[in-house]
């Protein structure tokens, strides 16, 4: 299985700030990089797939970037709404693989 | 606007199977592919399988032997059975429609059930 590995597991920022999750996998997946916002008691939602594709609906200060084993996820200016956690997921192989998740606390 | 609902019993004793359905409203469950994915309590995401419409499955190698997934066009429906149920499975099961570009193997999850608890305990 391909190991996905995101830093940091979690992250205090405040309003108004840029915040960067990094994900690397344990081997190259290409662009076949997901990320996914997860708030509590709800279900994960798609905001990047492709690795720097923005899904429709997505506010644009959301941004992905990397190809091959190293990935981004940016947040250009965190709103209130964006405190979550974030999921990478890798679509290149089965069994699809998950980060571990990171937790973005307000500061 | 496609939406999907999990159904089923939220306790399952040791050693039973789980039966989970998801609904598919809104569309129609053709042409798609469509995921179920679990996360523990407190934990993270886990991709358990999916199925085309058309049968085709493809499952997590580490619950290949107690999983299987199956598809009923006539009612937009796609079920999960996991059998010789322990703790360990206890979890939020989520079902997902598997969107993206299938020309270019561009995957992801872009519809999500609300997700339903199972809790395996006697």
């Amino acid at each position: 299985d391909i190991q996905m590995t995101q830093s940091p597991s979690s992250l205090s920022a405040s309003v108004g700030d840029r915040v960067t999750i990094t994900c690397r996998a344990s081997q190259s997946i290409n662009s076949y990089l997901n990320w996914y916002q997860q708030k509590p008691g709800k279900a994960p939602k798609v905001l990047i797939y492709a690795a720097s594709s923005l899904q429709s609906g997505v506010p644009s200060r959301f941004s992905g970037s990397g190809s091959g084993a190293d990935f981004t996820l940016t947040i250009s200016s965190l709103q209130p709404e964006d405190f979550a956690t974030y999921y990478c997921q890798q679509t290149y192989t089965t069994p699809y693989t998950f980060g571990q998740g990171t937790k973005l606390e307000i500061k | 606007q496609v939406q999907l609902q999990e159904s089923g019993p939220g306790l399952v004793k040791p050693s039973e199977t789980l039966s989970l359905t998801c609904t598919v409203s809104g569309g129609s469950i053709s042409n798609y592919f469509w995921s179920w994915i679990r996360q523990p309590p407190g934990k993270g995401l886990e991709w358990i399988g999916y199925i085309y419409y058309n049968g085709n499955t493809n499952y997590n190698p580490s619950l290949k032997s107690r999983v299987t997934i199956s598809v009923d066009t006539s009612r937009n429906q796609f079920s999960l059975r996991l059998s010789s149920v322990t703790a360990a499975d206890t979890a939020v099961y989520y079902c997902a429609r598997v969107g993206g570009y299938y020309q270019l193997y561009y995957y992801y999850m872009d519809v999500w059930g609300k997700g339903t608890t199972v809790t395996v305990s006697s």
